[in-house]
């Protein structure tokens, strides 16, 4: 079955602190990964975006990893700040079926 | 500005009584599609379209209709609504079917069905 998932669930972390959050999928055959942050209520925003061939991609604090041996990708956020409060959702696409399929997301809380 | 653009933000219905939510995208996009998302369960499709004409069930269709007439246009539409339905729903859009465009997601509509 493909499927994503995502840890932790939930994560609470100091402002200026770094964090990494994880994604291990099963989707076959694999097409790209994409991180989207979300805040709360509001729609999905992408941050990165990684095919087969790629294993890093930054998108400013944002550095994203994928593993397709593995199957794993990361999200590392570095010197975090409020503003990164939100939930993080991992997306993977099922090439061939145009499908996305979506992870259940992080949430991070960032404190003062 | 490239956007998706949803309507209403926020509505409070009463079972059975039928109703539409819009979405519109100014990209000239191809693909839309439908997603709800309810806590702990992610975002799941609902119906999606690869162009005007053409549309497709998702994950979880049962109870939803919708209908791409123009390009730009994409409304779901509940018959009759049932509480089981309350959920945040999000219209997104791409520039294509190869799931190497992201998406382009609305700012979302949460239903209420009492």
């Amino acid at each position: 079955k493909n499927q994503v998932e995502q840890s932790p669930q939930s994560l609470i972390i100091l402002e200026g602190k770094n964090c990494t959050l994880q994604c291990n999928y099963t989707v076959s055959p694999f097409s790209n990964l994409r991180w989207y942050k979300q805040d709360t209520g509001r729609g999905p925003v992408s941050l990165t975006i990684m095919t087969f061939s790629e294993n890093t991609k930054s998108n400013g604090r944002y550095t994203a990893t994928l593993d397709a041996d593995t199957k794993q990708s990361s999200l590392h956020i570095t010197a975090s700040q409020l503003s990164d409060s939100a939930s993080y959702i991992c997306v993977v696409g099922h090439r061939g079926t145009y499908k996305y399929i979506f992870g259940t997301g992080t949430r991070l809380k960032v404190l003062a | 500005e490239a956007q998706v653009t949803q309507n209403p933000r926020y509505l409070i219905t009463v079972t059975g009584k039928k109703l539409t939510v819009t979405c519109s995208q100014n990209m000239n996009h191809e693909y839309m599609s439908w997603y709800r998302q309810d806590p702990g369960l992610g975002l799941r499709q609902i119906y999606y379209s690869m162009n005007v004409e053409v549309t497709d069930k998702g994950d979880v269709p049962e109870g939803y209709k919708v209908s791409r007439k123009e390009k730009r246009n994409f409304p779901l539409i509940l018959e009759s609504p049932s509480p089981n339905q309350t959920s945040l729903y999000f219209c997104a859009s791409s520039s294509s079917t190869d799931s190497y465009y992201g998406y382009t997601f609305g700012s979302g509509t949460r239903l209420t069905v009492v």
